[in-house]
């Protein structure tokens, strides 16, 4: 299958900073990618959807000033966590699909954030 | 979007052979279900799809009855290595998006 990318697996940042998380489909093109949350034994919470050359679509409840989403590539959608707390540490995961389909939906292997 | 119902855990040994069963009551014509596994800390893996009857892959077994309102994973003799979670999605063919229900936390024994 189609490989997803992220950079960096962890980071642990102060809090009030602000990190930016990479997602890469690797050898495909990804007209859509899609951002997940997920918290300690709980399931994956889907936080917004970015299509390559235009703003994302964010799910009720996430803060789009607070979770910045720039698809500015066929392979690159970076997610930004601005201004970083404590409650925002999680697991970040990101899927890329390279058209219609959940079998052709790829996910990375998450990048654990952790806010002191 | 179809809300799928899955049990929260289930136990099973090694060499058996295990079935999920999810409900998906409300799912659209258009939808199609699949399957995702996940380890702890790694994001989700694709096991299998399917839209009616009898999936088949290298890895498992997808059965969907004909009125679709629910759907079983087949994991044929299962080894320890299968310790994981495993979710039950109905695909939104409108925005294609995929959202998690709270998956089913497999664990098997020796």
């Amino acid at each position: 299958g189609a490989v997803v990318s992220q950079h960096p697996s962890r980071v642990i940042c102060k809090s009030g900073t602000s990190v930016k998380i990479e997602c890469r489909s690797l050898d495909f093109q990804a007209t859509t990618m899609f951002w997940y949350r997920q918290f300690p034994k709980q399931s994956l919470m889907l936080m917004a959807t970015s299509n390559e050359g235009s703003k994302a679509t964010y799910e009720q409840g996430v803060e789009k000033d607070k979770f910045l989403i720039n698809h500015a590539s066929l392979t690159l959608s970076t997610l930004t966590v601005t201004s970083a707390h404590p409650e925002d540490s999680s697991f970040y995961i990101c899927s890329a699909r390279s058209g219609r389909g959940a079998d052709e939906q790829y996910f990375g292997p998450g990048t654990r954030l952790t806010v002191t | 979007l179809a809300k799928t119902t899955q049990p929260i855990s289930m136990d099973s040994y090694e060499g058996q052979e295990v079935n999920i069963t999810c409900s998906h009551n409300n799912i659209a014509t258009n939808d199609y279900i699949t399957w995702y596994q996940q380890f702890p800390s790694q994001g989700p893996r694709f096991i299998i799809q399917g839209y009616k009857t009898k999936v088949t892959n290298e890895v498992a077994s997808l059965f969907i009855p004909a009125d679709r309102k629910s759907s079983t994973l087949s994991l044929p003799r299962v080894s320890l290595s299968d310790t994981a979670v495993y979710y039950c999605l109905v695909g939104d063919r409108v925005t294609d998006k995929l959202i998690f229900g709270t998956g089913t936390r497999l664990q098997v024994f020796p």
